[in-house]
């Protein structure tokens, strides 16, 4: 129940498209959904987040979608650029405590020129 | 911008020896927590640590694992003796609250360790 499962494992995306990963989870109680970006070598980075009173947000060309009712979340990001090209995961918490992040198994987005 | 500073970057060791792997938070946060995550799989949670005691910690974190914030700056992960399954990359991270919207963790760019 504690796990977000995440989809595709790996994507390919022509520059100027749109790269879109989806996500489930199953834990009711998790309501804060981050989005994290990952380069190789590097830790995973704070991209973007959304919480369930929320159905989309958006920043810049990164939007997240929230359906509450069927516990998904996707990421779209709009224009992809080469320099997207990282590993996407995302992750879910609970907003109260000392919260822990469950990650998604990541998906590796390449951008093609 | 404040990071979450990670040391050594790589660490090798052999089988059975006792390994410790520090970090530096972010100064002005409060909670700290360590990750890792196996060459190609998803990033997992270790442990918690707050006020200078262990919040919660995963059923990976078992009494081989011990944390310790041993001054104002530092936050370190200590593997009593280490298995070939210990091999990955492990993940400090540090929030300035636990809860709203200051629970944003902050990754460092994690250690690597290999055992042989």
């Amino acid at each position: 129940q504690q796990q977000v499962k995440q989809s595709p494992q790996s994507l390919i995306v022509q520059k100027g498209g749109i790269s879109i990963i989806n996500c489930a989870y199953e834990n009711t109680a998790f309501d804060y959904f981050p989005w994290y970006q990952q380069f190789p070598g590097k830790g995973p980075a704070l991209l973007i987040a959304i919480r369930p009173d929320v159905s989309e947000k958006k920043e810049g060309r990164f939007t997240i979608s929230f359906n509450k009712s069927a516990k998904q979340f996707s990421l779209h990001i709009m224009d992809s650029q080469p320099g997207d090209s990282a590993t996407y995961f995302c992750a879910a918490s609970t907003a109260w405590g000392y919260q822990k992040v469950t990650f998604g198994t990541g998906t590796k987005l390449q951008v093609i020129p | 911008e404040p990071e979450v500073t990670q040391t050594p970057s790589h660490q090798v060791t052999q089988m059975g020896q006792e390994v410790i792997l520090r970090c530096v938070p972010i100064s002005n946060h409060l909670y700290f927590y360590w990750y890792r995550q196996i060459l190609g799989q998803k990033v997992e949670f270790l442990v918690s640590f707050y006020n200078n005691e262990i919040s919660e910690k995963s059923e990976i974190f078992d009494d081989q694992f011990s944390v310790e914030r041993p001054d104002g700056s530092n936050f370190t992960l200590k593997i009593r003796s280490t298995k070939l399954e210990d091999s990955a990359m492990y993940f400090c991270a540090s929030s300035e609250e636990g809860a709203g919207a200051k629970n944003i963790q902050y990754f460092g760019a994690g250690t690597r360790l290999s055992v042989l």
